[in-house]
Formats: C-alpha cells, sequence, structure tokens
C-alpha cells in the first residue's frame, strides 16, 4: 500500500522559495502514475498546483505557472514542489498526492500535508 | 478555469441522520467529478471518483450521482467518523478544480 509523506521547511521568507518534498513508500514513483500537490489557504478551499510523471513530463496550474516547478527523483523514489517569488498567499497546508492511472483522474492517495508559512 | 461551487458550506446532523451536499459545475465536466473526505491531521480520502464510483473499501453509506454540471453526495446512516470535511473535485481538465468544501458537524 503507497504512502506519501510530504517534508521541508515549515516557515519560508517573503520573496524567498518554498521547497517540499514528497517520499513515496510501499511502491515506485516510477510507475505509471501522475504525482500531484495539492494546497488549502487558511479558511479557503483545496488549489490544485501541478503534476508530474516519472518521465518528467508536467502539468501546472496557470496562475501558478511561472513560478513553480514539479520535479521526480526516481533514485529517491520522491517528487518535489517548488514554488518561487512567495508572499503571504501562497501560506497554506499542502498535500502530496498520486493520481489514479485509470481514466477519471482522481487522487487515491494523498498525504497527511504540511503546513508552510511566509513570513519574516 | 472550471468553477465548483458546493453548497451547503457547512451542516449541522445527528448520528442516525441522512445528508445530501451538492456540487454544481460551472460547465459540463461529464461525470469527471471525484468526492474526498478531509479530516484534520489525516491524509483526504477519496469516497466516490466518476460521480457515482465507490472507491474500494468505502463504505456503502456513501453515495454519488449526477452528470454534466450537477452532482450530488449522499451520506445516510451517519456515523460518528463520519463527521469531517467533504469536498468535489472536478477532473474533466486542468487546471483541476474543487468546491470550496461542506462542514459536517454533529447536532
Amino acid at each position: 500500500q503507497v504512502q506519501l509523506q510530504e517534508s521541508g521547511p515549515r516557515l519560508v521568507k517573503p520573496s524567498g522559495t518554498l521547497s517540499l518534498t514528497c517520499a513515496v513508500y510501499g511502491g515506485p514513483v516510477r510507475n505509471n502514475n501522475w504525482w500531484t500537490w495539492v494546497r488549502q489557504p487558511p479558511g479557503k478551499g483545496l488549489e490544485w498546483i501541478g503534476e508530474v510523471y516519472h518521465t518528467g513530463s508536467s502539468n501546472y496550474n496557470p496562475s501558478l505557472k511561472s513560478r513553480v516547478t514539479i520535479s521526480v527523483e526516481v533514485s529517491k523514489n520522491q517528487f518535489s514542489l517548488r514554488l518561487t517569488s512567495v508572499t503571504a498567499a501562497d501560506t497554506a497546508l499542502y498535500y502530496c498526492g498520486r493520481r489514479d492511472p485509470g481514466f477519471y483522474y482522481y487522487l487515491d492517495v494523498w498525504g497527511k500535508g504540511t503546513t508552510v508559512t511566509v513570513s519574516s | 478555469d472550471i468553477q465548483m461551487t458546493q453548497s451547503p458550506s457547512s451542516l449541522s446532523a445527528s448520528v442516525g441522520d441522512s445528508v445530501t451536499v451538492t456540487c454544481r459545475a460551472s460547465q459540463s465536466i461529464g461525470s469527471y467529478l471525484n468526492w474526498y473526505q478531509l479530516k484534520p491531521g489525516t491524509a483526504p480520502k477519496v469516497l466516490i471518483y466518476a460521480a457515482s464510483t465507490l472507491e474500494d473499501g468505502v463504505s456503502s453509506r456513501f453515495s454519488g450521482s449526477g452528470s454534466g454540471t450537477e452532482f450530488t453526495l449522499t451520506i445516510s446512516s451517519l456515523q460518528p467518523e463520519d463527521f469531517a470535511t467533504y469536498c468535489c473535485q472536478q477532473s474533466f481538465m486542468t487546471p483541476y478544480t474543487f468546491g470550496q468544501g461542506t462542514k459536517l458537524e454533529i447536532k
């Protein structure tokens, strides 16, 4: 059974770079799945950030595309999120997830999430 | 982007009740609609995908219906562990978007 675990700094300074890693346990990241990042700002709904395939192909939310990079490290069985030029609006609970390889693209496995605060 | 409008935003009910949450899409999404359960400190859990397909291991008290632009999640015979936040998501096209969530509280 695949499990995901987010890790990374909990506090990032404004204009800095947010970097998170999602470790994949119980299965290879080099599988027929898209690996996803989703966030939830305080008091708001979930926002899809983007996804990456083990080949490195990626899709991003246009609202974040100029600042976001999602990459995969097959040798470490993990994938990562990098968000540049952060502001207070990027303060959120960040989740990593696995997209089911079937036809309906739902997230069938999620991590527990990690809270990131942008503040000086 | 496709907007997902979920209602109500909060709901109070008692153990044993049945409740229904509605999700509306700003354009037709076929059956590309998924429902998740969120609880603080835990990994979100998919309940329903493809509008009405129950994910393996999820209680049959959960059911989903709808297609096009209007969808519902129904939870029958509420149990204490069902009090959580429920969220819909369209996976018809990127960026995949979510509803604002419905917080289900114990009355």
